[in-house]
């Protein structure tokens, strides 16, 4: 039969607002956390990392917050602009156990201009 | 410094044939991952090697192999493919788990 597709979550701002994407992780003994933007026929982008000994991270115009209490990560994007138009993921990994990153469904962010 | 080069971008292959796909990471990456990365399923890890060795392998049966040279340079090969393979396969090199890993535009794999 028919495979259904993975339902994307999306995201419609305004540009020049800002934009928070959300993400719930599955590993509890996750220590490290990546956020991926993905354009349409592109691989996915590195963005902002960061370890379970913290709980925000910036970077140029992006902020990552963690909360490892509910397993929680969220990406926020300062005054989004068309060009961030894409999809983001999140992802885990358990540094001290092994070397694999568990990607999380994507959110579908969309810039209107 | 150049990113990781992925060969060929694109392939049809036909039920039953194999095929190998090539990954060229950044210079002085040790560590190359393979995912596929489907509409049904997202991205899923497929395997992770080191210094020639496979460190990690996911959930996917035996007909995905995988293999590593002395360049770092990795392939993966399908064989018997299904339909269920078509899909996009990244592949990504890291010069340390806990420094990010850069991922290549990918190959989109469509078996007929």
């Amino acid at each position: 039969g028919e495979s259904v597709g993975l339902h994307l979550p999306t995201l419609s701002v305004q540009e020049g607002d800002n934009s928070i994407i959300n993400c719930a992780y599955s590993n509890s003994a996750s220590d490290y956390f990546i956020w991926y933007k993905q354009e349409s026929g592109k691989g996915p982008q590195f963005i902002i990392d960061i370890r379970s000994n913290m709980d925000k991270r910036q970077g140029q115009r992006v902020t990552v917050l963690l909360n490892k209490t509910v397993k929680h990560l969220s990406l926020q994007i300062a005054a989004t602009q068309p060009g961030d138009s894409a999809v983001y993921f999140c992802a885990e990994n358990n540094l001290r156990a092994t070397n694999k990153l568990i990607f999380g469904t994507g959110t579908l962010l969309a810039v209107q201009p | 410094k150049a990113g990781v080069t992925q060969t060929p971008r694109y392939l049809i292959k036909t039920r039953g044939q194999q095929v190998t796909l090539s990954c060229s990471p950044i210079s002085g990456h040790r560590s190359v991952s393979w995912y596929q990365q489907t509409p049904g399923q997202g991205l899923q890890f497929l395997f992770e090697y080191f210094s020639e060795t496979q460190r990690n392998k996911g959930n996917f049966p035996g007909r995905f192999s995988g293999r590593q040279f002395s360049n770092s340079r990795s392939e993966m090969n399908v064989s018997t493919l299904e339909l269920g393979d078509s899909a996009l396969y990244l592949c990504a090199s890291t010069e340390g788990q806990d420094y990010g890993y850069t991922f290549g535009s990918g190959t989109r794999l469509t078996v007929v």
